[in-house]
């Protein structure tokens, strides 16, 4: 089984800041890491497939990089919208899902 | 506009059984694996598992949580999915989501709005 690990596990922020989530693999996934993004009461959204690609009508402020087992899911010039719980997702073997970063706009 | 509807939750006592049925619009359902995930209240996200489109052999996956207990099939005819849960825990209590694709290899794009399961005598 493929452990995700995110960090933070809580960040609050202010508008127009620049943030950065991380996901670390326990074993390489080469690029099989996807993030989602869950607002409170609603189900969660696909941001970035494939550690960088964005999904269609994804925001451009929101980006991601990395391979093997290092990943980040960058936000850029945060608004207030962006205030959420995010996931990250490894599909590389049965999947797993990180246990979340809770994003709090101050 | 790709639409997944779950249905079929409620209240349930531990030990029995329930059903959960995904309907699908605006794709092609045939042509695509679908998956279960869910969420404990308060909790993150825990994949459950998965079923490949006819064209792979329609074969399952499942989390060891659930493997032995849960059973996904599906019909192409009338595009839905469905979550069989037999020998319900109280830790099963979760919101349930079907999502598009999220097989290995591949990403969960879209996601239903979720049916809450509650067990609980």
């Amino acid at each position: 089984e493929i452990v995700l690990t995110q960090s933070p596990d809580f960040q609050s922020v202010t508008p127009k800041e620049k943030v950065t989530i991380t996901c670390r693999a326990s074993q390489s996934i080469g690029s099989s890491l996807h993030w989602y993004q869950q607002k409170p009461d609603q189900s969660p959204k696909l941001l970035i497939k494939y550690a960088s690609q964005s999904f269609s009508g994804v925001p451009s402020r929101f980006s991601g990089s990395g391979s093997g087992t290092d990943f980040t899911l960058t936000i850029n010039s945060l608004e207030a919208e962006d205030a959420a719980t995010y996931y990250c997702h490894q599909s590389s073997s049965l999947p797993s899902f990180g246990q979340g970063t809770k994003l709090e706009i101050k | 506009e790709v639409q997944l509807v779950e249905s079929g939750g409620g209240l349930v006592q531990p030990g029995r059984s329930l059903r959960l049925s995904c309907t699908a619009s605006g794709f092609t359902f045939g042509d695509y694996a679908m998956s279960w995930v869910r969420q404990a209240p308060g909790k993150g996200l825990e994949w459950v598992g998965f079923i490949r489109s006819k064209a792979y052999g329609g074969t399952t996956e499942y989390a060891a949580s659930v493997k032995g207990r849960f059973t996904i099939s599906r019909d192409d005819s009338k595009s839905i999915a469905y979550l069989q849960m037999n020998s319900l825990k109280t830790e099963d209590t979760a919101v349930y989501y079907c999502t598009r694709g999220g097989i290995v290899g591949a990403t969960n794009d879209y996601w239903g709005q979720g049916t809450l399961v509650t067990v609980s005598s």
